[in-house]
């Protein structure tokens, strides 16, 4: 069965250094999306992305966070001077193109944990 | 500010019992409603999907939705311990692709 893969699966940083988390989306998925999860709390969307750009994004995704897909197949999320308080889960997820019977079924990768000392 | 509240649990039910989740949201236009399952430390998994009035069976979980009173609901037949999860409900709203998380509910099932 089709899924999305995530790498890596723990990341360790220090404050302000830059990471990159990696997502391999389902592959006739055209919906891409970030979504964190702060250890005890909500899982919180970030930003969702279509036909190479931003469709969607919160107000926790400003300056520094940044969203590409460099080829056909990889997602990625970019942290740029992480802080404390961006310890977290990190979600990728995708999902079919809006207006099919699955209207927008969203499936998880594994995630990504985000660990800034 | 769109929300999406649950009962946070845990709800305890012994083995073979049907366990009931709900939850409801604010945001009236929503539009799809989705049941996940959350093994600790796991990503979310989706269980359910709900887009009108009604239930919607798939093997042991039942989904209903009333939009008219802005709840979702879960129903688990015959429980296994192996059903023992975190289980988030998630909206999405007419015209926009987030999913908006409740804080989810704690399941456990006694064997």
């Amino acid at each position: 069965e089709p899924e999305v893969t995530q790498t890596p699966s723990h990341q360790v940083t220090q404050m302000g250094q830059e990471v990159i988390l990696r997502c391999v989306p389902i592959s006739n998925h055209l919906y891409f999306y970030w979504y964190r999860q702060i250890l005890g709390q909500k899982v919180e969307f970030l930003v969702s992305f279509y036909n190479n750009e931003i469709s969607e994004k919160s107000e926790i995704f400003d300056d520094q966070f940044s969203v590409e897909r460099p080829d056909g197949s990889n997602f990625t999320l970019k942290i740029r001077s992480t802080k404390l308080e961006d310890s977290a889960m990190y979600f990728c997820a995708s999902s079919e193109a809006l207006g099919s019977d699955l209207q927008g079924e969203q499936f998880f990768g594994p995630g990504t944990r985000l660990t800034v000392l | 500010q769109k929300e999406v509240e649950q009962n946070s649990g845990p709800l305890s039910v012994p083995e073979g019992a049907i366990a009931s989740l709900n939850c409801t949201y604010s945001d009236r236009v929503s539009q799809s409603f989705f049941w996940y399952r959350q093994y600790s430390g796991k990503s979310p998994e989706l269980i359910m999907s709900i887009y009108s009035n009604g239930d919607k069976e798939d093997g042991r979980f039942t989904a209903q939705l009333n939009k008219a009173s802005q709840y979702v609901s879960l129903l688990i037949r015959d429980s296994q311990p192996s059903d023992s999860a975190t289980y988030l409900c998630a909206v999405k709203s007419m015209g926009g692709n987030k999913l908006v998380f409740g804080a989810g509910t704690i399941l456990r099932v006694k064997s």
